[in-house]
């Protein structure tokens, strides 16, 4: 069974500072992976994808993730981070571009000014 | 096309009572989803279809939980005898077919239900 782990809960950083937001994953073949952001009372909205190729991608708003077989990984990055970005972030993976995603925990992102 | 829509955004409801929720996904998608998240936790999948055909449903989904999608277009998810467990936010997505080639995956803005 597929499963995403997010280490932290949550994360406090101020504005202008890089981040880093830690997602494991456990899959038994190739994984799809995605990274979603959720503001309060929101639904998701897809930031970046990783299906194969390049094991470093590029997203919305300024965020990229990189896969890392070898340590089952697929974290994401801002070099800095804005006001705007506080909000919850979720890491899933799939079996294919249409399949059912399973979700980590989440990661809340505060940020301070 | 203005993305998935659900129906309502909000709803309070007495433990006991009967809900039904509705989600209109993107016309061209033949795959639908439900998930269920709770608070502090990531969405959990409940069940998916394609077309009108219902595919796959989770463990989480009791006998309490149906879900229908007549004529493959909107769909329906029905909550029986309302717990307060059920308490939580219920999310739609939808997605084209496989073969296209594209990752399409798209939420709606959800409905959050309150059992009291």
């Amino acid at each position: 069974a597929q499963s995403v782990t997010q280490p932290d809960i949550h994360i406090t950083v101020s504005e202008g500072a890089s981040l880093e937001l830690r997602c494991n994953y456990s899959y038994g073949a190739t994984p799809y992976l995605f990274w979603y952001v959720q503001s309060p009372g929101q639904g998701l909205q897809l930031l970046l994808k990783y299906f194969s190729g390049d094991t470093l991608v590029q997203g919305i708003k300024g965020f990229e993730a990189e896969f890392k077989r070898s340590q089952s990984s697929f974290n994401l990055r801002k070099p800095s981070v804005h006001w705007s970005d506080a909000a919850e972030y979720f890491c899933a993976v799939g079996a294919g571009t249409a399949s059912k995603l399973t979700f980590g925990t989440g990661t809340r992102l505060q940020v301070t000014l | 096309d203005t993305g998935v829509s659900q129906d309502p955004r909000h709803k309070i409801t007495k433990r006991g009572q009967n809900v039904t929720f509705r989600c209109d996904p993107i016309s061209e998608h033949n795959r639908l989803y439900w998930y269920r998240q709770t608070l502090g936790q990531g969405p959990e999948f409940l069940t998916y279809f394609q077309n009108e055909a219902q595919l796959e449903k989770s463990r989480l989904l009791s006998d309490r939980f149906s879900a229908e999608r007549p004529k493959g277009s909107f769909s329906t998810l029905e909550i029986q005898r309302t717990e307060q467990g059920d308490s939580a936010m219920y999310l739609c997505a939808s997605s084209p077919p496989r073969d296209r080639g594209v990752y399409g995956y798209t939420f709606g803005s959800g409905t959050r239900l309150t059992v009291v």
